[in-house]
């Protein structure tokens, strides 16, 4: 299986900060790579796939970048609701695996 | 608007079978372009998919979880279904359904809520 690494586990930002999230693949993945938002005890939510399409309804700060075996998500201005925990997700081969997630804090 | 439901137990005992179902409204699981899956989660834990299933039923299966898992479709009634054999403590977490795209992105979009199921005796 494909394993997916994302760094920091944890990050904490102010409202209006810039954040970037990265996803390292233990092999290319070529473009394959999804992102998710989940908010407590709710489901993951789409944000961006194939590395940088913006998922229809999300907003523009959203935006992901790479190729190959790094990928990042950047939140260009922090707003209250992104407050959250992101995961990466590889499409390249089966099984479909996922980041362990990076937890986004208020500071 | 498409939306997923899951359904089913919440608690199962150990060595027993765990069968989950999700029903999709707003929407035709006959659509042309998807497959649906599961992924589950234990508490306080990341995403683990355990497999999805085609409108015809073609089944993909994480091989992680192959000898106990078993789903189905039921286009009549626009639903799927997972069971899952066996099951210990380790299988206790928060199951998702969700509509899985075919295209090489193979995105999962949307979810139903989720559903907490429990291993325990």
């Amino acid at each position: 299986d494909i394993q997916l690494t994302q760094s920091p586990s944890s990050l904490s930002a102010s409202v209006g900060d810039r954040v970037t999230i990265a996803c390292r693949a233990s092999q290319s993945i070529a473009s394959y790579s999804n992102w998710f938002q989940q908010k407590p005890g709710k489901a993951p939510k789409l944000l961006i796939y194939a590395a940088s399409s913006l998922q229809s309804g999300v907003p523009s700060r959203f935006s992901g970048s790479g190729s190959g075996t790094d990928f990042t998500l950047t939140i260009s201005s922090l707003q209250p609701e992104d407050f959250a925990t992101y995961y990466c997700q590889q499409s390249y081969s089966s099984p479909p695996t996922f980041g362990q997630g990076t937890k986004l804090e208020i500071k | 608007q498409l939306q997923l439901q899951e359904s089913g137990p919440g608690l199962v005992k150990p060595s027993e079978t765990l069968s989950l179902t999700c029903t999709v409204s707003g929407g035709s699981i006959s659509s042309s372009g998807y497959f649906w899956a599961w992924i589950r989660q234990p508490p306080g834990k990341g995403l683990e998919w355990i497999g999805g299933i085609s409108k015809s039923g073609d089944t993909y299966y994480n091989p992680s979880l192959k000898s106990r898992l078993t789903m189905s479709v039921d286009t009549s009634q626009n639903q799927f279904s997972l069971t899952l054999s066996s099951v210990t403590a380790t299988d206790t977490a928060v199951y998702y359904c969700a509509r899985w795209d075919t295209s090489s992105s193979q995105w999962f979009d949307p979810w139903g809520q989720g559903t907490l199921v429990s291993v325990s005796s």
